[in-house]
């Protein structure tokens, strides 16, 4: 099956700087990437969708300018967090769809920030 | 506004028995994907099970199956013989309508018992 990779799988950092997750389909081109955060026992919330080489489409609330997102080939987003503060720590993940005829999309194994 | 309902917040079965979620949505599509995702402690979504809204057939997976009613737009999980591997928030979701992004229930916590 499809496999998406994420990277770092935890990450640490101090407020005010910045961290970069990134995300990869490692046996497919992935058209189209999303970036879910997912509160403790909660559902996952989407936060952006991006295409390879277009700009992100945000969704409602989420802030561009602090969460930078770069999709600058089919196997390849990132997500940078910037001048992180302790209520963005969470549980981030990624996911990839490829196959546009059945909308399957596939979830890389997710990244835990703790902004201390 | 295109939703997703899980109503169960939590389930529990025996092991080897059978238990079923529930899952109603509400679009005006009439072609679509449906799908079951499981989320087990690791935090990886995992794709349990997908059903094309077009397909009277119900899908199966192994021992997992749906009960797909459209008229009633509904989509229920049933899970025979539970094992205890099967313990894990199990989400349901489609894409809204025109786009590749995902309407998200809000799961259903499963415990397995030994």
């Amino acid at each position: 099956g499809a496999v998406v990779s994420q990277h770092p799988s935890r990450v640490i950092c101090k407020s005010g700087t910045s961290v970069k997750i990134e995300c990869r389909s490692l046996d497919f081109q992935a058209t189209t990437m999303f970036w879910y955060r997912q509160f403790p026992k909660q559902s996952l919330m989407l936060m952006a969708t991006s295409n390879e080489g277009s700009k992100a489409t945000y969704e409602q609330g989420v802030e561009k300018d602090k969460f930078l997102i770069n999709h600058a080939s089919l196997t390849l987003s990132t997500l940078t967090v910037t001048s992180a503060h302790p209520e963005d720590s969470s549980f981030y993940i990624c996911s990839a769809s490829g196959d546009r005829g059945t909308y399957e999309q596939y979830f890389g194994p997710g990244t835990r920030l703790t902004v201390t | 506004a295109q939703t997703v309902t899980q109503s169960q917040p939590e389930m529990s079965v025996q092991e080897a028995e059978t238990v079923t979620l529930s899952c109603t949505y509400d679009t005006s599509e009439s072609d679509y994907y449906l799908f079951w995702y499981k989320q087990p402690p690791s935090r990886q979504m995992i794709l349990v099970i997908r059903q094309e809204a077009y397909k009277q057939q119900n899908a199966t997976e192994n021992r997992f199956s749906v009960n797909f009613q459209k008229a009633a737009k509904s989509f229920s999980l049933k899970i025979s013989d539970s094992q205890l591997g099967d313990a894990a928030m199990y989400f349901c979701a489609y894409p809204a309508s025109g786009t590749y992004k995902y309407i998200f229930g809000t799961g259903t916590r499963l415990k397995v018992l030994a």
